[in-house]
């Protein structure tokens, strides 16, 4: 079974932090997602990857960046966390491109106060 | 891109009635199609996939969905709800040949005892 996982399920940072969200899958896939999940809003991409060191941006980049030095591992940092960042963050990776399915981790509920 | 309605937030159903929840994208270009399920603070799990042939898709739990290509539609149906089925629910779509996922704004689906 593919497996994505999450660093944290629980987060909790105070305003104009710094964050880092880390992100790993076991199963060599080439391209991995991070979106932002809310209430009436549905998932939101934030950026994806399609290769190491590769990024493009999504719907909602701003205020967000990423890194993807290994292939396995896709992280979110917020450069400052504001409280608009309040929200769930999913992680999400796929074979390639082409017909295949995204498998997801467990989230990470992040509260910046 | 894609643009993807779901046109009910909320759908409350009795137990052992049957569901359809109602899902339209935009563009008529040829296009992968997927329901996803997401229970309390947990990631999105597959329940089913459209890529090609029979329009008639079968998934886990008992849920099918039903691909129209001149509607742009792929509702989802169960014929009979159990309570465990409470969960919200997510349509997405990804064009051949692309990297991205669009994805309704969710479903929430509560089965009444």
């Amino acid at each position: 079974d593919v497996k994505v996982t999450q660093s944290s399920r629980y987060l909790v940072k105070r305003t104009g932090e710094k964050v880092f969200l880390e992100c790993v899958q076991d199963m060599d896939h080439e391209n991995m997602f991070w979106y932002r999940q809310d209430p009436g809003l549905g998932l939101r991409l934030i950026y994806f990857s399609y290769d190491v060191k590769m990024k493009e941006k999504g719907d909602i980049p701003e205020g967000y960046s990423v890194s993807r030095e290994k292939k396995e591992r896709f992280s979110l940092i917020l450069e400052s966390a504001s409280t608009n960042q309040t929200s769930m963050y999913l992680c999400a990776s796929t074979p390639g491109t082409g017909s295949y399915e995204q498998y997801f981790g467990p989230g990470t509920r992040l509260t910046v106060t | 891109a894609q643009s993807v309605t779901q046109l009910d937030s909320q759908v409350p159903v009795f137990e052992e009635a049957p569901v359809e929840l109602r899902c339209n994208y935009s563009s008529s270009v040829s296009v992968y199609l997927f329901w996803y399920v997401q229970y309390p603070n947990q990631g999105l799990q597959l329940l089913l996939k459209y890529l090609s042939g029979s329009t008639l898709v079968k998934g886990i739990n008992g849920f099918e969905a039903e691909f129209n290509k001149s509607q742009t539609s792929f509702h989802l149906r169960k014929p009979s709800v159990h309570i465990s089925d409470t969960a919200e629910y997510f349509c997405a779509v990804s064009e051949w040949g692309g990297n991205q996922f669009y994805f309704g704004t969710g479903t929430s689906l509560t089965v009444i005892p």
